[in-house]
């Protein structure tokens, strides 16, 4: 059974300190997503890749976020320095293609920043 | 940019009613357009989607149409349970840009034994 694997799942850290998820997509799949989920904004897209090139982060805050893909095997969204505002479950969905279809999301992580 | 836009954003029903959420979108270029299930703590599910060439499509219990000249569409469940208890999000998609999504703000559904 396929998934989408992130880490961590849960993380509470302190305003200023650096975070790092982690997303491991499904093999095969060359679409990389990240999303934040809060109350207020439901799930807004922060960055997205295909074939680990990155298409669009203009969803994303430039000054403190960043992601990459180093392989094919992962994708890292960074926070630094972290916010108490960035508190949010992060979403990392991967897809098969070009193609509309599916997106297969990971169980997500859930960040507090103190 | 494509913006998607969510009514009702809470719906609460009895169980065996229907339950219908609505989504409008921006961009006449969307061609592509999912439902996502999540269920309190888990992910976003796809549930079922529905393509501009086509009006309605049912699955079962759920049903999608999609009014492509009014840029809406709409998610209807029937004979509810409560096991149908989730957020459901509907999203947008142009279709040449590798599956990006952009969902609405979601429905808090919840169904009343």
């Amino acid at each position: 059974d396929a998934r989408v694997t992130q880490t961590p799942r849960d993380k509470v850290t302190e305003m200023g300190q650096e975070v790092t998820m982690r997303c491991q997509p499904i093999l095969g799949h060359n679409t990389v997503f990240w999303y934040r989920q809060t109350m207020m904004q439901g799930l807004e897209l922060l960055a997205y890749f295909r074939n680990r090139a990155p298409l669009d982060d203009s969803g994303m805050p430039k000054d403190r976020f960043s992601a990459e893909m180093p392989d094919a095997t992962l994708a890292t969204l960074k926070i630094q320095p972290s916010e108490p505002r960035d508190s949010a479950v992060y979403f990392c969905a991967s897809g098969p293609g070009q193609v509309d279809g599916e997106l297969f999301f990971g169980e997500g992580s859930r960040l507090t920043v103190l | 940019g494509e913006n998607v836009e969510q009514h009702p954003s809470t719906l609460s029903v009895q169980e065996g009613d229907s339950a219908v959420i609505k989504c409008t979108y921006s961009d006449s270029a969307s061609n592509y357009f999912p439902w996502y299930k999540q269920e309190l703590g888990k992910r976003p599910q796809l549930i079922i989607d529905i393509r501009s060439n086509v009006g309605e499509k049912k699955d079962q219990r759920i049903a999608v149409t999609l009014n492509k000249t009014a840029k809406h569409f709409s998610l209807h469940i029937t004979e509810t349970q409560p096991e149908d208890s989730a957020v459901y999000f509907c999203a947008a998609s142009r279709g040449n840009q590798g599956g990006k999504l952009i969902f609405g703000q979601g429905t808090e559904l919840s169904v009343k034994p």
